[in-house]
């Protein structure tokens, strides 16, 4: 498809289990985010993948988050061991990446995934 | 640190007419972006309008214009002829260059409604 790719839409899951989101970013984008966004709340920043840079993991809450970008493309968000907290809609993202900041490159949002934990 | 406030957490406007939506940023780095999107009660998020730091002029798309003040660090979003589907969330989100980063941040977001 021609837009950014989240699966699953939903997901519900047992407190402590594992869960895998996934995102397909637009073709030819060489950055991807994610972030979490909570009831009414804003975006919070998780995890950003540039090109083949080190990923910025600065916003990962805790060591049950990580994420890896095979291949400069798909890009799996996971989280152990899952706490009730940890209920929200996940956004991917991804745009260009140049690197300049100067340049008008917004970023192309997924639908989300919806993780509700019980 | 890089920093985006939105100090507006709701904002009530009369169709037809206009809005704005405050946004005041805090960085040390002369390259920026900043980017306003739209977030419906649906979800998407919805890119609106760019400003770069280097912009001689303010930016304008369609009904959108953002009313960029570079020595107050402000970049307020100035919606014209409101409309009832433009009721939502805006973000405000700045993309600078510390370190090479280029990541985006965002600010906590205005819920805008629209009044018949």
């Amino acid at each position: 498809g021609a837009g950014v790719s989240q699966s699953p839409s939903n997901k519900v899951t047992e407190k402590g289990k594992d869960v895998e989101l996934r995102c397909d970013p637009i073709s030819g984008h060489t950055a991807l985010y994610w972030y979490r966004q909570s009831l009414g709340q804003g975006l919070e920043f998780l995890i950003y993948f540039q090109g083949n840079s080190a990923p910025d993991k600065s916003g990962l809450p805790s060591d049950r988050f990580s994420a890896e970008r095979t291949g400069g493309s798909v890009s799996t968000l996971t989280i152990q061991r899952t706490q009730q907290e940890d209920s929200a809609v996940y956004l991917c993202a991804s745009s260009l990446g140049g690197r300049t900041p100067l340049s008008n490159q917004p970023q192309h949002f997924g639908d989300g995934t919806r993780l509700s934990i019980l | 640190a890089q920093k985006i406030t939105q100090t507006q957490p709701g904002m009530f406007v009369q169709e037809k007419e206009a809005v704005t939506l405050d946004c005041t940023y805090d960085t040390s780095d002369p390259s920026y972006g900043l980017f306003w999107y739209k977030q419906p009660s649906s979800g998407e998020m919805i890119f609106l309008i760019y400003q770069g730091s280097y912009d001689q002029q303010n930016a304008t798309e369609g009904r959108y214009s953002l009313n960029f003040q570079k020595a107050r660090k402000s970049a307020n979003l100035v919606i014209s002829a409101s409309q009832l589907g433009d009721s939502a969330m805006y973000f405000c989100a700045m993309r600078d260059g510390p370190r090479g980063t280029y990541k985006y941040i965002f600010g906590t977001g205005t819920r805008l409604k629209v009044l018949a």
